[in-house]
């Protein structure tokens, strides 16, 4: 049974270019949560989706960013002309359903801008 | 409010022993709460969660106590192993603000002596 898939495990961009993480969920999860963490600190929540839809994107910032999550396809965070302070590993976590029930938390994608 | 740490704080405890981690919640509404584990290079595993209407819950060698009252949340590993060594973060979910972004502390590292 196999976890939240994300890729590419490893990402360098330049200054200006586009980064696409991609997110998987588990099997039977519908929902979607992706999370950025700088170095010696905890997650910090970016957005939480449902299949075709964001639910909450409080904390994404206005620039740059988006998420998607399709009917068909992995959830993808894209972040647009890249600056070096987008450096970070970003977490995808998946649940069957909202509320209390444990986010599910893949590898993450380590974002290095050169 | 969510403090940004530098250093995360490091609990050393020898193998064998029991270690006590402790977290203080910032959000009075939280009513839902996870440990996780997190090692180098991974995301953030799955411990043990508690609701807001229990104040004790035990799981395998964990324990996790909850205390509303001062807003507090402490995990116990008994008979700590070295593979226990990780950063281990608390979550709080206010669930009564409608969405199921999870809060997370700094962090503690826990390093476990031979």
């Amino acid at each position: 049974n196999a976890g939240v898939m994300q890729n590419p495990r490893h990402l360098v961009r330049r200054r200006g270019q586009e980064a696409r993480l991609r997110c998987s969920p588990m099997k039977g999860h519908s929902h979607v949560y992706w999370y950025r963490q700088l170095p010696e600190e905890g997650l910090k929540f970016m957005v939480y989706l449902q299949k075709e839809n964001i639910i909450d994107e409080s904390g994404m910032p206005k620039e740059r960013f988006s998420a998607e999550f399709p009917k068909e396809g992995p959830s993808i965070l894209r972040i647009q002309q890249v600056v070096r302070g987008d450096s970070a590993a970003y977490f995808c976590a998946s649940s069957p359903g909202g509320g209390e029930q444990p986010q599910h938390f893949g590898d993450g994608t380590r974002l290095s801008i050169l | 409010g969510e403090s940004v740490g530098l250093h995360l704080p490091t609990l050393s405890v020898q193998e064998g022993d029991n270690s006590i981690i402790n977290c203080a919640y910032s959000n009075s509404a939280s009513d839902y709460f996870i440990w996780y584990k997190q090692e180098s290079g991974k995301g953030p595993q799955f411990i043990i969660d508690i609701r807001s209407n229990m104040d004790k819950r035990q799981g395998q060698r964990v324990t996790v106590l909850l205390n509303k009252t001062v807003k507090h949340l402490s995990l116990q590993i008994a008979a700590t192993q070295p593979g226990d060594s990780a950063v281990y973060f608390c979550a709080e979910n206010p669930t009564t603000s409608g969405t199921y972004k999870y809060i997370f502390g700094t962090g503690t590292r826990l390093k476990v002596l031979a």
